[in-house]
């Protein structure tokens, strides 16, 4: 499936470290997507990477994609207290997106 | 421009009751899904729709849950009767396609006594 499958489940980083989510996924795509949750809120759309793509930045945020290895990561550099939240990738193909379990990142400041 | 917006936003009945949630998708958004989150099963797709018609209800866990979208900035979904295990937060998103990223509503968090 195009399910997205993130790793780690946890990851705990004191302000200002790099923090690093790794997106595993089965089937081809047309691209992949990162999105934040924080608690009690819905999700929250961070960035886009197409297939033909290999690495995208947005401010803080880099993406990578590896088709070959189907594969994918979300870099946050510098994180602060505020990136605290759960992190979710999912691929879109033949069907819409499904997401995995995402990564809980817990900032400490 | 306002995002997905549902209501309510917090919802506690006892089990047997019916349970009626509500969506407003982005105007514009011809894409509108429906998902349950829980901590054993994360994210889970229930239904979609695409201008207003349902195109995948595989997700669908029962035949006691039904969802309708009688136009395009407007969709329910109702469980009847509901039961202890349906608890769960219910999200609504909306998209202008099925590859293009979606907006999330903040949910609606259902228990059911």
């Amino acid at each position: 499936s195009q399910q997205g499958e993130e790793d780690p489940q946890a990851l705990s980083i004191q302000e200002g470290e790099n923090a690093t989510m790794n997106c595993s996924y089965k089937t081809s795509i047309n691209n992949l997507q990162w999105y934040r949750q924080n608690s009690g809120r819905g999700l929250v759309h961070l960035i886009l990477i197409r297939s033909n793509e290999r690495e995208k930045h947005s401010g803080r945020l880099r993406v990578t994609l590896d088709t070959s290895k189907k594969s994918s990561s979300l870099l946050i550099t510098a994180s602060r207290a505020a990136d605290t939240a759960s992190y979710f990738c999912a691929g879109s193909g033949n069907t819409p997106l499904v997401f995995g379990k995402g990564t809980r990142l817990s900032v400490i400041a | 421009d306002a995002g997905v917006i549902q209501s309510p936003r917090h919802e506690v009945t006892e089990m047997g009751q019916e349970v009626t949630l509500r969506c407003k998708p982005i105007s514009g958004h011809d894409y509108l899904f429906w998902y349950r989150q829980t901590m054993m099963r994360g994210l889970e797709l229930l239904i979609y729709f695409n201008n207003n018609v349902p195109i995948d209800d595989s997700g669908m866990p029962e035949d006691r849950f039904s969802a309708k979208m009688p136009n395009a900035s407007f969709s329910t979904l109702k469980i009847q009767p509901s039961e202890p295990r349906d608890s769960a937060v219910y999200f609504c998103a909306s998209s202008f396609t099925d590859n293009q990223p979606q907006h999330f509503g903040d949910g609606t968090r259902l228990s059911i006594l």
